[in-house]
């Protein structure tokens, strides 16, 4: 069956610095794979999503993704974290076998930014 | 555009009474999801309707829970002499076709307390 990891429960970063969330997933082919981000309060936004071709997405807000195939890898970065960054960042793959198309997504990775 | 609503935005209830939550997607939208999210826990899936359809309901808990989707629009999931297990935020998605290869637009949410 089909998984995605998000290893890191919280990651605390300060205002300007960089960021990298990481997201592994198991997948029997080739995967499609998506990344979510939820404010506060409100349901999920897709900034990217990958499904073939380049390996570095471009998304909304600034983040990018690099899908690594020999890693099972789909690990989501920006340059500079803002303060209205922080929220819920989810991973997830799909769709799954047997025909439902539902993704699985990882248990979330929360972004704290400090001042 | 309008996006995906969910009323009640937060709804509190005593255990063993029967509560309905209402999703409404996006107009052309063909398929709708139902997911529950709890505290500090990932997506967990419940049902998924294609049209008024229901071809995957493997996510839904127990003979408690059930959902309808009338005219390819509206989804109202419906759970049954609630439990205190089963307070949690309830996410309404849609999307243009099967999630597993594409985007989904995610509602806000409602928030279910169980007393």
């Amino acid at each position: 069956a089909q998984s995605v990891t998000q290893p890191d429960i919280h990651i605390t970063v300060s205002e300007g610095a960089s960021l990298e969330l990481r997201c592994n997933y198991s997948y029997g082919a080739t995967p499609y794979l998506f990344w979510y981000v939820q404010s506060p309060g409100q349901g999920l936004q897709l900034l990217l999503k990958y499904f073939s071709g380049d390996t570095l997405v471009q998304g909304i807000k600034g983040f990018e993704a690099e899908f690594k195939r020999s890693q099972s890898s789909f690990n989501l970065r920006k340059p500079s974290v803002h303060w209205s960054d922080a929220a819920e960042y989810f991973c997830a793959v799909g769709p799954q076998s047997g025909g439902s198309y539902i993704p699985t997504f990882g248990r979330g990775t929360s972004l704290i930014v400090h001042p | 555009g309008a996006g995906v609503s969910q009323s009640p935005s937060n709804k509190v209830t005593e255990k063993g009474k029967d509560v309905e939550l209402r999703c409404d997607p996006i107009s052309g939208h063909t398929a709708l999801y139902w997911y529950r999210q709890s505290l500090g826990q990932g997506l967990e899936f419940l049902i998924y309707f294609q049209g008024n359809s229901a071809p995957d309901k493997s996510g839904l808990p127990s003979d408690r829970f059930s959902a309808e989707r009338t005219g390819g629009s509206v989804s109202t999931l419906t759970i049954q002499r609630t439990q205190q297990e089963d307070s949690a935020v309830y996410l309404c998605a849609s999307s243009l076709a099967r999630a597993g290869y594409n985007e989904q637009f995610f509602g806000p949410g409602t928030r279910l307390t169980v007393l």
